[in-house]
């Protein structure tokens, strides 16, 4: 069964530090995600990643394959950024017809004016 | 841009009563998701389809049925609730049958069994 751990599960910064949010995964995977959910409950997807690195805006996404790692980043932290960031991961073992997505339990980050 | 909508956004129940969630979306997708999260966990999938009259179990499927006679709707349904289903719900859909498309979230349906 493929694992998923996300640390650190709470995280409070002031505004303007540098964020990392980490996640392990423990089997091979086909894809990885990064989502956000809002205090009022809205997901949204931030990226999606099977290899290298990607970056929208402030936030930037890496993946190391070979260490089963993924890192979400923040840069210039700011109050509107507080929220839980979900990873998730799709193993190889689903097949074509499985959407079976196993998601970690989240990072709560609340960042302080 | 409605995307994916879910009703309602909130409900109590008691235990026994039966109800359906309801899911659609207006992008066309073909893969749809219905998931829980509970505290302390992360999201479970309980039903999924890959497109319209095809459905399969997921994780945590028992108390839970789907159909899908359409491509824009996918509704849940619980048969006789019980406080075990007290939960946030999800439906997502993505498009394309290949894990390189991301997945649109509805808002969530928060649901209280008592």
């Amino acid at each position: 069964k493929n694992e998923v751990e996300q640390s650190p599960q709470n995280l409070t910064a002031q505004e303007g530090e540098f964020i990392t949010i980490n996640c392990s995964y423990s089997v091979g995977i086909s894809a990885l995600h990064w989502l956000q959910q809002h205090p009022g409950g809205g997901i949204v997807s931030l990226f999606m990643l099977s290899s290298g690195k990607k970056k929208h805006g402030r936030l930037i996404a890496t993946i190391n394959i070979q260490e089963k790692h993924s890192s979400l980043h923040i840069t210039a932290s700011h109050p509107r950024d507080s929220a839980v960031y979900i990873c998730a991961v799709r193993s190889w073992r689903a097949g074509g017809g499985a959407d079976g997505l196993t998601f970690g339990k989240g990072t709560h980050l609340i960042i302080q004016p | 841009n409605a995307g994916v909508t879910q009703t309602p956004k909130f409900q109590v129940l008691k235990t026994g009563q039966s109800m359906t969630l309801q899911c659609a979306q207006d992008m066309n997708h073909e893969y749809m998701s219905w998931y829980r999260q509970d505290p302390g966990m992360g999201l479970r999938l309980i039903h999924y389809s890959v497109g319209a009259g095809i459905t399969d179990q997921g994780e945590v499927p028992n108390g839970y049925n789907v159909s899908r006679s359409t491509t824009e709707d996918f509704p849940l349904r619980l048969l006789s609730a019980a406080p075990s289903q007290t939960s946030v719900y999800f439906c997502a859909s993505r498009t394309g049958r290949w894990d390189n498309q991301p997945q649109h979230f509805g808002d969530g349906t928060r649901l209280s069994i008592l």
